[in-house]
C-alpha cells in the first residue's frame, strides 16, 4: 500500500506570499498524483491531477511539480479564498490514498 | 450541469443499519466509474468503495468490506451505499464522487453526515 505523507501539517501565511505544500509517496508513483482543496463545510475539489495538470476552473496561481516519490503543490499568491486544506491522493490498482492534508491558515 | 445529490445519513445505534443515496444529474452514472469516500469529524479523507462503469467491478476498503455495499440503479441515475453493522468509528461524512480520467475523483457530491451512537 501506498502511504503519503504531507507537510507540514499546517502552515501560516499572510495573502499575497507563497506556499509551497509537500507530498511524499512511501514508493515511486511515477506521476499519478492529485491535489485537491477543502474549505470548511464544503466537499473537496479538484485542483492538479497528473502531478502538475489543473483541473477545469482551477486558477494559474496553483502549481503541481515533482515525480516518482516528491511532489509540491505551490500558490504563487495567496488570496483569501485559497486559505484551506490541501490533500493529495493517489491510485494504484484498486486502492485509493489520500495524504493527511496541510491547512493553509491566515498569519 | 453536472452534479450529484446526497441523501439519507442520520443518527443510527451501533449495530445499525443506514443506506446512503447519490443522485446524479447532467451525466449517466453508466458512463462513468463512481466511489464513496468519507471523511470522520476533523480527520483526513478515506476512501471506501468504488463501482466500475458496468457495475461488474467492485472494490471495497478493508475498513468496510463485508459491511457496506456499493449499488447504482441506472434507471434512476442514483448511486448508493448500504451500510450495516455500523460502529461508533464509521461515523463520517460521506462522499459520494464521479471518477476523472480513471484515477480522480472530480466532482464530489454535498456530502451527508452518518453518526453513529448509543
Amino acid at each position: 500500500e501506498i502511504v503519503l505523507t504531507q507537510s507540514p501539517a499546517t502552515v501560516s501565511l499572510s495573502p499575497g506570499s507563497r506556499a509551497t505544500l509537500s507530498c511524499r509517496a512511501s514508493q515511486s508513483i511515477g506521476y499519478y498524483l492529485a491535489w485537491y482543496q477543502q474549505k470548511v463545510g464544503q466537499p473537496p475539489r479538484l485542483l492538479i491531477y497528473d502531478a502538475s495538470k489543473r483541473a477545469t476552473g482551477t486558477p494559474t496561481r496553483f502549481s503541481g511539480s515533482g515525480s516518482g516519490t516528491d511532489f509540491t503543490l505551490t500558490i504563487g499568491s495567496l488570496e483569501a479564498e485559497d486559505f484551506a486544506v490541501y490533500y493529495c491522493q493517489h491510485r494504484r490498482n484498486w486502492l485509493f490514498t489520500f495524504g493527511g492534508g496541510t491547512k493553509v491558515e491566515i498569519q | 450541469q453536472v452534479q450529484m445529490v446526497q441523501s439519507g445519513g442520520g443518527l443510527v445505534k451501533p449495530g445499525g443499519s443506514l443506506r446512503l443515496s447519490c443522485e446524479a444529474s447532467g451525466f449517466y452514472l453508466s458512463d462513468y466509474y463512481m466511489s464513496w469516500i468519507r471523511q470522520a469529524p476533523g480527520k483526513g479523507l478515506e476512501w471506501i468503495s468504488y463501482i466500475s462503469k458496468s457495475g461488474s467491478t467492485i472494490y471495497d476498503a478493508d475498513s468496510v468490506k463485508g459491511r457496506f455495499t456499493i449499488s447504482r440503479d441506472i434507471a434512476k441515475n442514483s448511486l448508493y451505499l448500504e451500510m450495516n453493522r455500523l460502529r461508533v468509528e464509521d461515523t463520517a461524512i460521506y462522499y459520494c464522487a464521479r471518477s476523472f480520467e480513471y484515477n480522480w475523483f472530480d466532482p464530489w457530491g454535498q456530502g451527508t453526515l452518518v453518526t453513529v451512537s448509543s
